[in-house]
């Protein structure tokens, strides 16, 4: 069945350092793929998604790019910030009547000072 | 943006009592509610679909008897856990998925869980 694996946290970077947090997947045919957010005490947010091979999704300075090739969904910061401490969870969909979301474990991210 | 909440967001109860958890889209009508279980440091795993005025779909391995999901009105669906035992205790989270929205722009809305402890 399908599936998201992503990197076991917790990370901890300092402020301005260089984020990646790996995802890969593994679905049949052509699955959307998002990330989300937790922050503390808060639901879960979505952050970006990609729908299609080679489509990059960013926001708020993340961006991730859906390579088919090594089905992968790669998170990606240049410059974290205290305020982006949260659990992220890499997760897919496969669009139909049921639209049923697979995520994964999630990882927590924490930014020292 | 739009708003899930649920209630309570912790509750602490006895072996053997019943406890219903809340799931309210605050600004929009959602046909569609989703109830999900997570463990510590594991993902979040589905547990069942529920459609506005019809029964849920629930995942394998759910026990729909043990689990009551009522999706009575478009925004609210409830999740009763009727004779909790220890095992039972996890963190609940929902998502609400937006009336009209076709599908391939699906979008779910996520509340910010309930932490259930079953003494």
């Amino acid at each position: 069945g399908d599936s998201v694996t992503q990197m076991e946290g917790p990370v901890t970077l300092s402020e301005e350092a260089f984020l990646t947090i790996n995802c890969t997947y593994t679905a049949t045919g052509y699955p959307s793929l998002f990330w989300y957010v937790q922050y503390p005490g808060e639901g879960l947010q979505l952050l970006l998604k990609a729908t299609k091979a080679d489509d990059k999704g960013s926001n708020k300075g993340f961006e991730a790019t859906y390579r088919k090739e090594t089905t992968s969904f790669h998170l990606e910061k240049g410059s974290v910030q205290v305020s982006d401490s949260a659990v992220y969870f890499c997760a897919l969909i496969r669009y139909s009547s049921a639209s049923k979301i697979i995520f994964g474990s999630g990882t927590r991210l924490s930014i020292r000072p | 943006g739009a708003v899930v909440s649920q209630h309570p967001s912790r509750v602490i109860c006895k072996s053997g009592t019943s406890v219903k958890i809340e799931c309210r889209s605050l600004d929009f009508q959602a046909t569609t509610m989703f109830w999900y279980r997570q463990f510590p440091k594991q993902s979040l795993m589905l547990m069942a679909t529920s459609n506005e005025g019809s029964k849920a779909t629930y995942e394998q391995g759910v026990e729909k008897d043990k689990f009551l999901i009522n999706h009575a009105s478009l925004t609210l669906s409830t999740l009763t856990v009727t004779s909790a035992h220890p095992e039972d205790s996890s963190f609940y989270i929902c998502s609400a998925r937006e009336a009209g929205q076709s599908l391939d722009t699906d979008t779910q809305y996520f509340g910010p869980g309930t932490r259930l402890t079953v003494l």
